[in-house]
């Protein structure tokens, strides 16, 4: 099945560090979501976005709905040890198609 | 969001047999998904599990493999038939609808 393309493939940052992030699509969505994944966890829903050109802040995390619907960005600012693991986009069509397309993931690392 | 449980967490199998996999939700849902996490990879989607009717596989999967119950409104297995070791992974369900999606701990399966 498709997936989208996300980037990068890994960071190994410093804590306090800001972090950049993004993933791009050949189909529109309609919704942007994206997750974090720790070792031997399931993914958790860290920010949605539902418009087009949307920018929505969860804390230190701040996401963008790309103005094309084809991308999305992600930043987390101010990096701390436990923002470690892996980051994964996932897009959502419509009402009636709401299955996620996952993205490839980033894997984050803090050096210390 | 919901709570999700999966059973069991781990299992380590021998190729040939089947598992099934649990997943029971703390609240009554209508759409619930099963998504496949191959070693080091992304999350694919197996089907789409709504009660009351047959299971919606994706390319590349099919019910003989991984047949799918769904009795009520907050439990559902998935099994995977006459495992190979290629079907070690990680199996999650997911729920919830348009514009938002909760996964549950995952399922780390081991064929050997």
């Amino acid at each position: 099945g498709q997936q989208l393309n996300q980037s990068p493939q890994s960071m190994f940052i410093q804590e306090g560090e800001d972090v950049s992030m993004n993933c791009t699509s050949s189909s529109i969505f309609n919704t942007w979501l994206w997750y974090k994944q720790d070792p031997g966890e399931g993914p958790v829903l860290l920010i949605a976005l539902y418009k087009a050109g949307e920018l929505t802040s969860n804390g230190r995390l701040t996401a963008q709905f790309g103005i094309t619907r084809k991308d999305s960005f992600l930043n987390i600012s101010a990096s701390i040890p436990s923002d470690v693991g892996i980051y994964f986009c996932a897009g959502q069509f419509s009402i009636g198609n709401e299955k996620l397309t996952f993205g490839t993931g980033t894997r984050l690392t803090i050096i210390p | 969001s919901a709570v999700i449980s999966q059973k069991p967490s781990r299992d380590i199998c021998q190729r040939g047999t089947s598992l099934t996999i649990q997943c029971q939700v703390d609240s009554q849902v209508t759409m619930m998904f099963w998504y496949r996490q191959q070693p080091g990879q992304s999350l694919t989607l197996i089907a789409t599990a709504n009660q009351g009717s047959e299971a919606t596989y994706e390319s590349g999967f099919v019910i003989d493999k991984f047949p799918i119950s769904r009795p009520n409104l907050t439990f559902s297995t998935l099994t995977v038939s006459n495992m190979s070791p290629e079907d070690s992974s990680i199996y999650l369900c997911s729920v919830g609808g348009y514009n938002e999606q909760f996964f549950g701990p995952g399922t780390r399966l081991t064929v050997l």
